[in-house]
């Protein structure tokens, strides 16, 4: 059963426009977020976290946001460049738990 | 330039092989994970590890694979007998669970064993 979900597999935006990637998860016991960047034959690098006792941490152009009560967190990227383009995995943990959803493909056109 | 690093980047191996593949962590983080990429289930939890011990390895075929840390510098993932739907990439991760707190913190990914069986 998965307990991380992205519902949305892809995503297009223009460049400079907003993006917004949308996670889902079903285990309270989570404490901790964590959104991570994946480029073609190559592992994937961590892009942004966030505690559960916060509802919002910001890093430049990325800013992710928590709804406990909604079991949702998103990541928004303000402004797109195309150098975004990438696959987005949101990952959640707790004590000894590490999980991903499956992934966001964002394509930003220039 | 700290890393994780994994071997083979590739392998190309005909149905009923063994197959392992190897991970080395970055030198002092005690926990590592295997992941499998799959385009259905993203990455997919397969084992973890922390300092050696084997500490959840519930998302793994215990039929087929095994998971071993037989020193701290060394992860090893093993196929027997191997199947076309192992095909997948295949990533470990190591990290440092954080102090006063339940969750994982940040995790650094190798570059992933690219495994296709024929």
């Amino acid at each position: 059963d998965q307990q991380v979900k992205q519902n949305s597999p892809s995503l297009s935006v223009q460049e400079g426009r907003i993006s917004i990637l949308n996670c889902d998860y079903t285990n309270s016991m989570f404490d901790y977020f964590l959104w991570y960047k994946k480029y073609p034959a190559e592992g994937p690098t961590f892009l942004i976290s966030i505690s559960s006792i916060k509802d919002k941490n910001e890093d430049g152009r990325f800013t992710v946001f928590l709804n406990k009560s909604a079991k949702h967190l998103s990541l928004h990227i303000v402004p797109s460049q195309p150098g975004d383009s990438a696959v987005y995995f949101c990952a959640a943990s707790a004590v000894a738990q590490f999980y991903f959803g499956t992934g966001t493909s964002l394509t930003v056109i220039p | 330039d700290a890393r994780v690093t994994q071997t083979p980047r590739h392998k190309v191996t005909e149905m009923g092989q063994e197959v392992t593949m190897r991970c080395q962590p970055i030198l002092g983080h005690n926990t590592v994970f295997w992941y499998r990429q799959t385009m259905m289930q993203g990455l997919e939890l397969l084992a973890y590890f922390r300092n050696r011990a084997p500490l959840d390895d519930s998302g793994m075929p215990k039929d087929r694979f095994s998971a071993e840390m037989p020193d701290a510098t060394l992860a090893t993932l093993k196929i027997q007998p191997s199947e076309p739907r192992d095909s997948a990439v295949y990533f470990c991760a190591s990290g440092l669970p954080p102090p006063g707190r339940g969750g994982f913190g940040e995790l650094f990914f190798g570059e992933g064993s690219r495994l296709t069986v024929l």
